[in-house]
């Protein structure tokens, strides 16, 4: 079992719906969970962090930790083209501080049609 | 430019050569790391140094690479006797709180 999943996708929302990306992971102690977004061609860059069950919003972006279940997710709410990306999920693992080693899951790739 | 730096940005090898790649870290971060990504995959996570410590090496990690961070500034990530299955992006990363990606070098093992 993959320490973090993710769905591949394609995912395609059309412009200006709700973006809802998921990612489960393995490890019950993990603490620290991260959104990254990665351009084609380009390395990831972080959009959002979440430690606290619950939801934590961003402007658009909104992170929703269940630690019970294991599950983080992110929602993009307006969505736009230019939010067209490959959107990694990333976990500390246990025993690691958030500033830390993150482990990554292997991305789902979101589209935006116009 | 204050951020990650990497280089070369592309390098093109024949199987069986040796390679090295730079990474130049924001200044003030203390913690680097090195990932490998391939196509459809996120980042796999390589090795870490605080300061000038190794703290960890994946296992996943042959005994064909090696990495250095002489004086906790630039880092050095060497692949010797390049293998086909060693064509990647190697992305550097370095952190005090969140983590700051450099653009990668792209390896090409032919």
């Amino acid at each position: 079992q993959k320490e973090v999943e993710q769905n591949s996708g394609p995912l395609s929302v059309p412009e200006g719906a709700i973006a809802s990306l998921n990612c489960t992971y393995s490890d019950r102690g993990s603490q620290s969970f991260f959104w990254y977004r990665q351009y084609s061609g380009k390395s990831p860059e972080l959009i959002m962090f979440i430690y606290s069950n619950g939801d934590k919003e961003d402007g658009r972006f909104t992170a929703q930790l269940n630690k019970a279940s294991q599950y983080v997710s992110l929602l993009i709410r307006d969505s736009q083209p230019s939010d067209s990306a490959t959107y990694l999920c990333a976990v500390n693992p246990p025993g690691y501080s958030s500033a830390s080693k993150i482990i990554f899951g292997s991305g789902t790739r979101l589209s935006i049609r116009p | 430019d204050t951020g990650v730096s990497q280089n070369p940005r592309h390098k093109i090898t024949k199987r069986g050569q040796n390679v090295t790649f730079r990474c130049d870290p924001i200044s003030e971060h203390n913690r680097l790391y090195w990932y490998r990504q391939t196509l459809g995959q996120g980042p796999e996570f390589l090795t870490y140094f605080q300061n000038e410590a190794q703290l960890e090496k994946s296992r996943l990690l042959s005994d064909r690479f090696s990495a250095e961070r002489p004086k906790g500034s630039f880092s050095t990530l060497e692949i010797q006797r390049t293998e086909q299955g060693d064509s990647a992006m190697y992305l550097c990363a370095s952190n005090t709180a969140e983590l700051f990606f450099g653009e990668g070098s792209r390896l090409t093992v032919l």
